[in-house]
């Protein structure tokens, strides 16, 4: 079964600054999508970025880009110019290429925005 | 566009009472649909998904059961609420089609006492 770990469980910035969330996962397909995901205090999840396991560029989306090292099994996302309401958990999300594609998710990181 | 609904926002409801909850999806057809729950400071985990009208697949034994009777329409139930049944239940959709991803709505916060 995939697995997907979140090594901190915390990380905190200071505002228009860089920060760099951590991911890995396990498993043993080829064909498989990333994600990160992002839940504010109104606790909806928001998709931030998704990541195409064939592609081997790193997606981007504005402030945010992920570092996709398909060897190590690591996907980072690193956020750039920091802003305050970026402050939320954010979630690492791994969803196989086949069957109903379910998404298996980290623990999370909790990322405080200092101003 | 698409808008997933869920109700209710919140429910406090007594062990051993029945459990309801809808899910909703408008401007799509035949989705995959999903339901998760998350514990208090926890990732999700998927309960159940189903990709049509009467499909349900269980992914974890447990408490809860799930029906689709109609293709935009998911529901969760119990029969007897127990205390571990506490957390935040969140819907998700997904169609089959690029950009091929799983949207979330609102989320229910349910608190069994």
């Amino acid at each position: 079964a995939q697995t997907v770990t979140q090594s901190q469980p915390e990380m905190s910035v200071q505002e228009a600054e860089t920060v760099t969330l951590s991911c890995t996962y396990d498993t043993s397909e080829s064909d498989y999508y990333l994600f990160w995901y992002k839940q504010p205090p109104s606790r909806q999840m928001i998709l931030v970025i998704r990541q195409e396991a064939y592609k081997q560029q790193n997606a981007t989306e504005n402030r945010f880009s992920v570092n996709f090292q398909k060897a190590a099994k690591s996907f980072s996302l690193k956020i750039s110019d920091s802003q305050l309401g970026d402050a939320a958990m954010y979630f690492c999300a791994y969803r196989s290429g086949q069957g109903a594609q379910k998404l298996v998710f980290g623990q999370g990181t909790r990322l405080t925005i200092n101003p | 566009s698409q808008t997933i609904h869920q109700w209710p926002a919140t429910l406090v409801q007594p062990v051993g009472s029945p459990l309801s909850l809808e899910c909703t999806v408008e401007g799509t057809s035949n989705p995959n649909l999903y339901w998760y729950r998350q514990a208090a400071g926890r990732g999700l985990q998927l309960l159940f998904y189903s990709v049509g009208i009467g499909q349900i697949s269980s992914e974890v034994p447990q408490n809860l059961s799930a029906s689709r009777p109609q293709d935009r329409q998911f529901i969760l139930s119990s029969k007897k609420l127990l205390l571990s049944d506490s957390g935040f239940y969140l819907c998700a959709w997904r169609v089959g089609l690029a950009p091929d991803t799983q949207y979330f709505g609102p989320g229910t916060r349910l608190t069994v006492l």
